[in-house]
Parts: structure tokens; sequence; C-alpha cells
């Protein structure tokens, strides 16, 4: 998997926005990004993937950058709930089988502030 | 229906114990993992079956093995527990790029 690159740690406010960036400058092609996140004593929960587009779904969005060197998770109205940590992953799509794991890195301690 | 089940949740064991961790996966998925959570909080994968087949063995001692004994199943056997063993394990499943991940299963060595 690509190296990604996320800050160790990140505050919000209750209600606001929450904006999550990962670096992945040696991404490739074919790599897809994912994120999760884990809740304290929690397993991880996935959250969302995309290739290029912009993507979004019940729980965030995700902002791909043109050269898809980098990306940012968006929780559009960050609740207490949603203090965990946050991993951005690369890696290939598998259409079926799911061949590899995930490569977990220290990721973003988000901590919502009420 | 909770989608992929571990047991036990907590083990409290001695070293030198043999031990074994349970997980079930009622999504149809065709590849389960298990990954260790260590006191640092690094997820860590330590195996995948596909199929029944191992596909991915990282550096994990050979104390460890993994037994399928079908698609829905894979378990964790640990011989010769050690103190570094303690650690939350987490089993999941995939069909594609997105992994359904268990609750965890913290293990104690004393």
């Amino acid at each position: 998997d690509a190296k990604t690159t996320q800050p160790p740690s990140m505050d919000c406010a209750e209600g606001r926005a929450a904006n999550l960036p990962c670096n992945h400058s040696t991404i490739s092609g074919n790599e897809y990004v994912y994120w999760y996140r884990q809740i304290h004593s929690q397993g991880p929960q996935y959250i969302i993937h995309g290739l290029k587009n912009n993507e979004t779904n019940e729980m965030a969005s995700l902002i791909i950058t043109e050269d898809r060197k980098s990306s940012t998770l968006i929780l559009p109205h960050a609740t207490l709930r949603d203090t965990a940590v946050y991993y951005c992953i690369v890696r290939p799509f598998y259409s079926g089988g799911g061949a590899d794991g995930l490569t977990f890195g220290k990721g973003t301690h988000l901590i919502i502030q009420p | 229906d909770t989608a992929v089940s571990q047991t036990p949740k907590y083990l409290v064991t001695q070293m030198g114990n043999d031990k074994s961790i349970k997980c079930e996966q009622n999504l149809g998925h065709d590849t389960m993992y298990w990954y260790k959570q260590d006191s640092k909080k690094f997820l860590k994968i330590m195996f995948s079956y596909n199929n029944k087949e191992l596909i991915i063995n990282e550096t994990v001692p050979n104390r460890f093995s993994p037994k399928s004994p079908d698609k829905a199943h894979l378990n964790l056997h640990i011989n010769s527990l050690e103190l570094g063993d303690s650690a939350v394990y987490f089993c999941a499943s995939s069909h594609t790029g997105e992994l359904f991940f268990g609750e965890g299963s913290r293990l104690t060595v004393l």
C-alpha cells in the first residue's frame, strides 16, 4: 500500500464540520483512497472510499484533489460520538475475493469538543 | 445480527498456556483476517484467509496459527503464550475493499 500522512490529532467543535486531511503523494493509478475510523475500544469501521471523484454517503464526504495526491474527509456536522482515530488508507480495489488486507498507519485522533 | 463476532471478548491467562479466539462472520464474505493492536494502538495484519487458503502471513511467530473450518469461521490459536502477546486481536472479513471488523478480543498474559 502507498504511504499516507495524516496529522496526529485535531480538535473540532461539536456541530461544526470536521475536515481531516490526508497526503498520499505516491498513490498509484489503480489505488483507491479508503477512510476508516476506530472509536475507543471498538473495531475499526469503514467510512467511505473513492478513486478520483468526490464521494458522499450518510456518514461523510470525501474530496480528492485532481492530481490525487491528497484528500480530505469531511464530517459535515460533528457530534461527540465522532471522537475517534481516523485512518486514511490507499490500496487497490478488489472486485472479488478481497485478497489483501489493509495497512493501517497512525491515523488522526479527532476530538470533538462540546 | 452481528456481522463479525468474536469470542471471548476478554481473556486473561498465564504465560506458557495455549489459547484460542474464535471468529464468525455471517456476511458471506470470501476473505477473513486477523489483526493485532498492541498497547501503542498500532493495528497490524497477521493473517488472511481466502476460501480456506492462507494468503498472507506477515512476520508472525509460528506459535500463532489460524484455523478455518469453513468460509464463515477463522479461529486464532496461540501456543506457549508470552507476555508480549498481550494485545487486542481483531477479526475482519471482506468481499471487496471494505473490511468489516469484529469488536475485538482483549488478551492479557500474566
